[in-house]
């Protein structure tokens, strides 16, 4: 079965880290980049950025240089992606998702989601 | 940085009536323009790439078109599970992968 599929729900306190794993299944991981996607409460989608499972060449969204990590083992088909000094504004529902890419910079459309991991920044 | 802006914000449609969502860019994007459907507590689904591509499981009632810097979803005969926002999403230019604001398509 084809499907990415997220740690859990995480509890932060502002200037704390986290980190949210993404487990691929279902298909050769290292044939497709992920991007990870973020989504405030009520709100719409936020790109963050992109890492080639292939190579671990990265892409970040430029308001978050510098405060984002992504990563990937492929001996375990996983991606992850770090987000340190965490603010109030961090708090979102956070996606990975599988990218056709056409080109590679990271620019492509997603046709595979995992089901999200809420991280909630609160003191 | 493109921005993509779709209109209206809300689209109120009876079921078995058509709907039709507009996406526009802020500068060309040629035909790199996906739709995305979500659903509340549901991660979003791919429904349109290329602006006019059906991703593979989507019913044939959702057609896509545009190209450059208008684009349209047109869902033919609105089913009660359509019922959700809409998003697009440009593919074209850096940064990569912006999305518009999105449009919830509602039950009137």
């Amino acid at each position: 079965q084809v499907q990415l599929v997220q740690s859990g729900a995480e509890v932060k306190k502002p200037g704390a880290s986290v980190k949210v794993s993404c487990k691929a299944s279902g298909y050769t991981f290292t044939s497709y980049g992920i991007s990870w996607v973020r989504q405030a409460p009520g709100q719409g989608l936020e790109w963050m950025g992109w890492i080639s499972a292939y190579n671990g060449n990265t892409n970040y969204a430029q308001k978050l240089q510098g405060r984002v990590t992504m990563t990937t083992d492929t001996s375990t088909s996983t991606a992850y992606m770090e987000l340190r000094s965490l603010r109030s504004d961090d708090t979102a529902v956070y996606y990975c998702a599988r990218e056709v890419g056409i080109a590679a910079a990271g620019l492509g459309y997603f046709d595979l989601w995992g089901r999200g991991t809420l991280v909630t920044v609160s003191s | 940085e493109i921005v993509m802006t779709q209109s209206p914000a809300t689209l109120s449609v009876s079921p078995g009536e058509r709907a039709t969502l507009s996406c526009r860019a802020s500068q060309s994007v040629s035909s790199n323009l996906a739709w995305y459907q979500q659903k509340p507590g549901q991660a979003p689904r791919l429904l349109i790439y290329g602006a006019s591509t059906r991703a593979t499981g989507i019913p044939a009632r959702f057609s896509g078109s545009g190209s450059g810097t208008e684009f349209t979803l047109t869902i033919s005969s609105l089913q009660s599970e359509d019922f959700a926002v809409y998003y697009c999403q440009q593919y074209n230019n850096w940064p990569p992968n912006t999305f518009g604001q999105g449009t919830r398509l509602e039950i009137k």
